[in-house]
């Protein structure tokens, strides 16, 4: 079964440190995968996603098949980088369904 | 302002009392869903739609209906609401539905917090 998995409920780092989100997930096929961050009292918003490389609000995540993760890094955390981030699976199919990890609060300490 | 808006934003009703949270787009999606969010268990699809009338269960539909008469509008319905719907509920709508590929960016409401005594 297609499964999302964030092992860390929390995370806490001090501002300037490098933070990593883990995510590991289970999946048959080629997977696309996503992580949506939501910040305090704002709504679920998408971070980004591994087709586009991209690097947004410095972070990146690359796709490891053989390790079957999706980490979410960046180099130097900000404390507007704490928020609640959430590691998704595109599972295709006629629901367009995203599976979802439990979430991973980011807590940066000045 | 595109946006995904639900109302209620916050409500508190008793066991058995027919109730409609509603969720409308303004950016003409054609997918829309309906999640919700309690501890432990992240978020779950309740009820999705790929299109006008176009509706189908997720994970975990019991207790909820929904409609999709018209496109912007996608209300989640709990005719008999009982004290195990208490929780955070979020609406999403995306640009593909029925044809082409998905970008997979889902649009999030703010979420609607309920609570049943």
């Amino acid at each position: 079964a297609q499964r999302v998995t964030q092992p860390e409920k929390l995370l806490s780092v001090f501002k300037g440190a490098p933070v990593e989100l883990k995510c590991n997930y289970s999946y048959s096929g080629s997977p696309e995968l996503f992580w949506y961050v939501q910040y305090s009292r704002q709504r679920l918003q998408l971070l980004l996603r591994h087709i586009s490389r991209e690097s947004i609000k410095g972070f990146t995540a690359d796709l490891n098949k053989g390790e079957t993760s999706f980490h979410l890094k960046k180099p130097f955390a900000q404390e507007e980088d704490s928020a609640m981030y959430y590691c998704a699976l595109y599972h295709p199919g006629n629901n367009r369904k995203l599976i979802w990890g439990l979430g991973t609060s980011l807590a940066v300490n000045p | 302002e595109a946006q995904v808006t639900q109302n209620p934003r916050y409500l508190i009703t008793v066991t058995g009392k027919k109730l409609t949270v509603t969720c409308s787009q303004n950016m003409n999606h054609e997918y829309m869903s309906w999640y919700r969010q309690d501890p432990g268990l992240g978020l779950r699809q309740i009820y999705y739609s790929m299109n006008v009338e176009v509706t189908d269960k997720g994970d975990v539909p019991e207790g909820y209906k929904v409609s999709r008469k018209e496109k912007r509008n996608f209300p989640l319905i709990l005719e008999s609401p009982s004290p195990n719907q208490t929780s955070l509920y979020f609406c999403a709508s995306s640009l593909s539905g029925l044809a082409g590929g998905w970008a997979g960016e889902l649009f999030f409401g703010e979420g609607s917090r309920l609570t049943v005594l």
